[in-house]
C-alpha cells in the first residue's frame, strides 16, 4: 500500500496554463505539506496544512493555492504558470508539524 | 536563509567503505532529521535526533548531534551500492513555526 500517492507524476504544460497536483495520505496523520525541488536539489516548504487548516505558508506567488478537503488530501492548483515554477513538487505527511515525515514520490513540472 | 548546509556536497567511495556526511546550522534546533532520497524520487526519513541526544544508532546509521557547534554528523558504515543516493539534513528550529528547513544534500556515490 502507498502511503502518500501524488497525481500525476509528470506535468508537461505551457506558460500561462493553469494546473493542479493531487496528495493523498492513508497513514492517519494530521498534517501534510507541499515541497519544491529545484534544479539543484534544493527543498523548500510552500505550504503545511494541520488537521485541515493553513498553518505555514512561505512567500509562494498566489498563483499557487492549497486546498484540502479532509486530512487525508492536499491538493495543489497553479494559475497561469510560469518557466520558472518547473521544478518536482512533493507532497508529504507526519503525526504532527516538523515530525518525522513520509514523502510521495514526486511530480516532475515542466511549463514550455 | 538556509538552516543546514551539508558537507561534503559529494563524496564517492569505494563499497565497503565508511561514508560521514556533515550538516551544520545556525540557530538552536528542537530536533535534527536525516534523509535520503534516492534518484528521481521522494524523499526517504532515516533517523530524528533530538536536541537533548548526542548520538544515535540505527543499523549501519550513526548520527551524532553537537549543539554547541550547531553541527551533526551522519556515518554509514560498511557502505553497499544501493546507499547511493542524495543524503539532506532537516533541522525543527526551536523558534521556526513548527516547519522542517532542508539542508543542501550531500550526492553519495558508492563505487562498487
Amino acid at each position: 500500500d502507498t502511503a502518500v500517492s501524488q497525481t500525476p507524476k509528470y506535468l508537461v504544460t505551457q506558460m500561462g496554463n493553469d494546473k493542479s497536483i493531487k496528495c493523498e495520505q492513508n497513514l492517519g496523520h494530521d498534517t501534510m505539506y507541499w515541497y519544491k525541488q529545484d534544479s539543484k536539489k534544493f527543498l523548500k516548504i510552500m505550504f503545511s496544512y494541520n488537521n485541515k487548516e493553513l498553518i505555514i505558508n512561505e512567500t509562494v506567488p498566489n498563483r499557487f493555492s492549497p486546498k484540502s478537503p479532509d486530512k487525508a488530501h492536499l491538493n495543489l492548483h497553479i494559475n497561469s504558470l510560469e518557466l520558472g515554477d518547473s521544478a518536482v513538487y512533493f507532497c508529504a505527511s507526519s503525526p504532527e508539524p516538523a515530525d518525522t515525515q513520509y514523502f510521495g514520490p514526486g511530480t516532475r513540472l515542466t511549463v514550455l | 536563509s538556509q538552516q543546514g548546509e551539508e558537507d561534503p556536497q559529494a563524496l564517492s567511495i569505494q563499497e565497503g567503505e565508511n561514508a560521514t556526511m556533515n550538516c551544520s546550522y545556525k540557530t538552536s534546533i528542537n530536533n535534527l532529521q536525516w534523509y535520503r532520497q534516492n534518484s528521481g524520487r521522494g524523499l526517504v526519513h532515516l533517523i530524528l535526533i533530538r536536541s537533548n541526544e548526542r548520538e544515535k544508532h540505527s543499523g549501519r546509521l550513526r548520527v551524532t548531534l553537537d549543539t554547541s557547534k550547531k553541527s551533526s554528523s551522519l556515518l554509514i558504515t560498511a557502505s553497499r551500492a544501493a546507499d547511493t543516493a542524495s543524503y539532506f539534513c532537516a533541522t525543527d528550529a526551536t523558534f521556526g513555526n513548527e516547519k522542517l528547513t532542508f539542508g543542501t544534500g550531500t550526492r553519495l556515490t558508492i563505487i562498487p
